[in-house]
């Protein structure tokens, strides 16, 4: 099964609104990281946070991290009608490499 | 400075045919990852390459599937005897070192079987 599950799988906002999407993971990691997927095309990367953090902040985005119950979330304010995308959180474990292990994304669309 | 390149971006194939998609890395990096994609889901993790070695390929179909990272020019991901259910989009994504993080990817290989 997936490390990281999104939660909610979509929403629909409008425009100005803040959005809050949510995932969970499993076991332990060295960081999460969120990535943003726009229709048909690649993902880029939006932020990391690393185990021994609980928050980081980057422009509108807010992330937070909670090692003990094992989830995270992003926060989007005053979103834009640009910001419609799908969001994937994917964790990076202890394992060698940059593997990292995607949830299923959430779906966002604000509405102008 | 180009970013990760992924070649064909389309590929459509009959049953049974080859298939064979492209992923040169950023400039300096020398890790490559594939990833594959189904509609409306998330991405899974399929290979992992450095140069001249597969690091770890455990989300790599046993049968059909294989992938390699030359010394020279891009990785490979070859799907032999395409069926319909390798329909997707496969992501190639490079970081600079093992642990650096960040993953870049590429806009993905469609590939459609008929």
């Amino acid at each position: 099964s997936q490390q990281g599950e999104e939660d909610p799988q979509a929403l629909s906002i409008q425009e100005g609104e803040n959005a809050t999407m949510n995932c969970s993971y499993k076991t332990s990691i060295n960081n999460l990281q969120w990535y943003r997927q726009n229709s048909g095309r690649g993902l880029v990367h939006l932020i990391l946070i690393r185990s021994n953090e609980r928050e980081k902040h980057s422009g509108r985005l807010r992330v937070t991290l909670d090692t003990s119950k094992k989830s995270s979330s992003l926060l989007i304010t005053a979103s834009r009608a640009a910001d419609t995308a799908s969001y994937f959180c994917a964790t990076g474990g202890n394992n060698a490499g940059n593997m990292l292990t995607f949830g299923g994304g959430t779906r966002l669309m604000v509405k102008p | 400075n180009a970013g990760v390149m992924q070649n064909p971006r389309h590929l459509v194939r009959r049953r049974g045919q080859e298939a064979r998609l492209r992923c040169s890395p950023m400039k300096g990096h020398s890790h490559v990852y594939w990833y594959r994609q189904l509609p409306e889901e998330g991405l899974k993790f399929m290979v992992y390459l450095q140069k001249e070695n597969i690091i770890d390929e455990s989300g790599m179909p046993k049968e059909r599937f294989s992938a390699e990272f030359p010394k020279e020019g891009p990785s490979i991901l070859r799907i032999q005897q395409v069926v319909r259910g390798d329909s997707a989009a496969y992501f190639c994504a490079s970081s600079l070192g093992p642990s650096t993080g960040e993953l870049f990817f590429g806009e993905g290989s469609r590939l459609t079987v008929l």
